[in-house]
């Protein structure tokens, strides 16, 4: 199966909590990431995570880190209209210098 | 900080011939780069990476005589695509990783390969 897997969509209401969820399966990552990428252009990194922290907070963003359950999510509160984008979840291994992308959700904002 | 620059952003170019793509990091050193390719709804595709000054590391699957990779500089580093054909046309990125931080990665905006 895939190494990093994402919902392919997300929809939420303007001013709702957007949660954007992935799972991998390679437990030597040591750095996991959300990158954002608007229609046509190039991806802009949102946020990393380190393998061994739990939680981290960096604004209208929190990223959840279950290394147990190999899974990350990406909260994003009070989402706005300018949020709407492709979010891709991406892991580095332990040794590798590239990283290794999910397929990216499309979240969906409604007024 | 930390932008990458990436030029031409579009090309449209006739098969058989060859484009070449710059990826440039403009406030930072770029110890290695690498290069992603997209396809339309896909996610990228680690291409090679490259150090600068030495050969580019291919992954499975990616023709090293046809897509060329040169990293001259800690500032620059460039993909050619050699031959092209319509099959290659696609969203290509780069991303380079400084020295400082925590060695994430940074993209440029894309070029998109239209091959006719």
């Amino acid at each position: 199966g895939e190494d990093v897997e994402q919902s392919l969509f997300l929809s939420v209401r303007e001013g709702d909590s957007s949660v954007i969820n992935c799972t991998y399966t390679d437990s030597s990552s040591t750095y996991l990431y959300w990158y954002k990428q608007e229609p046509g252009a190039g991806l802009q990194l949102l946020t990393y995570i380190f393998s061994n922290m739990d939680m981290k907070q960096d604004q209208r963003l929190t990223v959840l880190l279950n290394k147990k359950d190999k899974h990350l999510s990406l909260r994003i509160a009070d989402t706005q209209t300018g949020d709407s984008a492709i979010y891709f979840c991406a892991e580095r291994l332990g040794g590798a210098d590239g990283l290794t992308f999910g397929k990216g959700t499309h979240l969906i904002i409604q007024p | 900080g930390a932008v990458v620059s990436q030029h031409p952003s579009r090309v449209i170019c006739k098969s058989g011939t060859s484009v070449k793509i710059e990826c440039r990091s403009l406030d930072f050193q770029a110890t290695t780069m690498f290069w992603y390719r997209q396809f339309p709804k896909q996610s990228l595709m680690l291409m090679a990476t490259s150090n600068e000054g030495s050969k580019a590391t291919y992954e499975q699957g990616v023709e090293k005589d046809k897509f060329l990779i040169n990293h001259a500089s800690l500032t620059l580093s460039t993909l050619t695509v050699t031959s092209a054909h319509p099959e290659d046309s696609s969203f290509y990125i780069c991303s380079a990783r400084g020295l400082q931080g925590m060695g994430e990665q940074y993209f440029g905006p894309g070029t998109r390969l239209t091959v006719t």
